[in-house]
């Protein structure tokens, strides 16, 4: 089993529409949730950055974590064309010894908006 | 502009070739990192800096070979790759080890 799921998608929305974009996970220890976009030809490019459970807001952007159920979301409102991009979800336990920096990462979702 | 730059964007090499791969953070951070991007796979981790010490070698194999002088830059030497090598090759930065990381854009590797 991988330690974080994500569904790869591809997902196709229309303008203006919400989008829900989800990740699990299987290890506990994980404390730090973070939301990249990566265009295509970029690198990642942090969205939204989390600790532990609870929801935060960033314009648009809404992410959820919900530790209990080793689940969380990224939610997007009234999408555009430019959100067409690829999102990683990523997570980290409490930084030290051997899980100093160390991110796992999900697949990534693809997603397009189109007009 | 990014504040993680990585040179060069692309890279093309023999399998007998050496090249090296750069990455400078102007962020003043304390932490870098090379990552391995390939299709359909989540983001590989293979070298962790703090402060310019190796804290982690994620069982990558000595065909690669970093190198972090300062705290703003880190090397990624390349000798004698196989196919499999080829990939997208990222470089990231962080304050320290539970902080956000920043991504430079990327050497998209290919080995003939």
């Amino acid at each position: 089993q991988k330690e974080v799921e994500q569904d790869p998608g591809p997902l196709s929305v229309p303008e203006g529409a919400i989008v829900s974009l989800n990740c699990t996970y299987s290890n506990s220890a994980f404390q730090y949730f973070m939301w990249y976009r990566q265009y295509s030809r970029k690198g990642p490019e942090l969205l939204m950055y989390t600790y532990s459970s609870g929801n935060k807001e960033d314009g648009r952007f809404t992410a959820q974590v919900d530790k209990s159920s080793k689940y969380i979301s990224l939610f997007i409102r009234d999408s555009q064309p430019s959100d067409s991009a690829t999102y990683l979800c990523a997570m980290t336990p409490r930084a030290g010894g051997t899980s100093y920096g160390k991110l796992t990462f999900g697949q990534g979702t693809i997603l397009t908006v189109h007009p | 502009e990014t504040g993680v730059t990585q040179t060069p964007r692309h890279l093309v090499m023999g399998m007998t070739n050496k090249k090296s791969l750069k990455c400078e953070q102007h962020l003043g951070h304390n932490a870098m990192y090379w990552y391995k991007q390939s299709a359909k796979k989540p983001l590989e981790l293979m070298f962790v800096y703090s402060l310019e010490e190796r804290v982690e070698n994620n069982s990558v194999p000595s065909r690669f070979s970093p190198e972090c002088p300062n705290s703003s830059h880190l090397f990624l030497h390349l000798h004698t790759l196989q196919p499999e090598d080829s990939a997208l090759y990222l470089c990231a930065s962080s304050l320290s080890g539970n902080q956000p990381q920043h991504f430079g854009d990327g050497t998209r590797l290919s080995i003939l």
